[in-house]
């Protein structure tokens, strides 16, 4: 089935560090990724759309330069949390749809990546 | 997308089916209905979708009623691996669809 990878697992860094989180689709092509981001008991908050080879669609109330998104290839999309400050801990989630050996279909369901919990000191 | 709602929490007994309802009754012609659960510290897992017929695979079956307005995923024999926040979630259709809007879900309890 169609697996989605999300590097790293975990990160814990200091204050105004960047961090660069890697979502790869690992057997099918991804013309579109979706970031999360879920805070403890909560659900989750769609960030931002990832187009590949165009600029990103951010939801409302989500800064662009803070979280910036590139979609360089059909199986990866990276999110970099810049200057990350402690409220920007949280854990982040990717996710893409498709299928092994289909193109890209309407009601595809979306896959998932494992999540990264990040913890700004 | 049309909003779902579903009941915050549920418990169950080991063994026993485990329904889960939600309410979509704002769903139009064009949206799909997705289950994805997810287990503490994961990511989401899908689980079902369907469009209006009944569906069932490995592992869940997902009743939609004859108007649409509602579904019921059915785990026939719950186990205490089963225990997770349960997202129904409704979407539309299209060559890029995959934006969903996420709920609060149902917070299953398998006991033992």
């Amino acid at each position: 089935g169609a697996v989605v990878s999300q590097h790293p697992s975990r990160v814990i860094c200091k204050s105004g560090t960047s961090v660069k989180i890697e979502c790869r689709s690992l057997d099918f092509q991804a013309t579109t990724m979706f970031w999360y981001r879920q805070f403890p008991k909560k659900s989750l908050m769609l960030m931002a759309t990832s187009n590949e080879g165009s600029k990103a669609t951010y939801e409302q109330g989500v800064e662009k330069d803070k979280f910036l998104i590139n979609h360089a290839s059909l199986t990866l999309s990276t999110l970099t949390v810049t200057s990350a400050h402690p409220e920007d801990s949280s854990f982040y989630i990717c996710s893409a749809s498709g299928g092994t050996g289909t193109a890209l279909r309407g009601n595809q369901p979306q896959h998932f990546g494992d999540g990264t919990r990040l913890s700004i000191l | 997308d049309a909003k779902t709602t579903q009941p915050p929490s549920m418990d169950c007994a080991e063994g026993r089916a485990a329904n889960l309802p939600c309410n979509h009754s704002t769903i139009s012609g064009n949206e799909y209905v997705y289950w994805y659960r997810q287990i503490h510290s994961q990511g989401p897992q899908y689980i079902i979708h369907g469009l209006k017929n009944n569906e069932t695979n490995e592992m869940a079956s997902l009743i939609i009623t004859e108007d649409r307005k509602s579904s019921t995923l059915i785990l026939p024999h719950a186990t205490l691996r089963d225990t997770a926040v349960y997202y129904c979630i409704v979407r539309v259709r299209g060559t890029n669809a995959g934006k969903s809007t996420f709920g609060d879900g149902t917070t299953l309890t398998v006991k033992p």
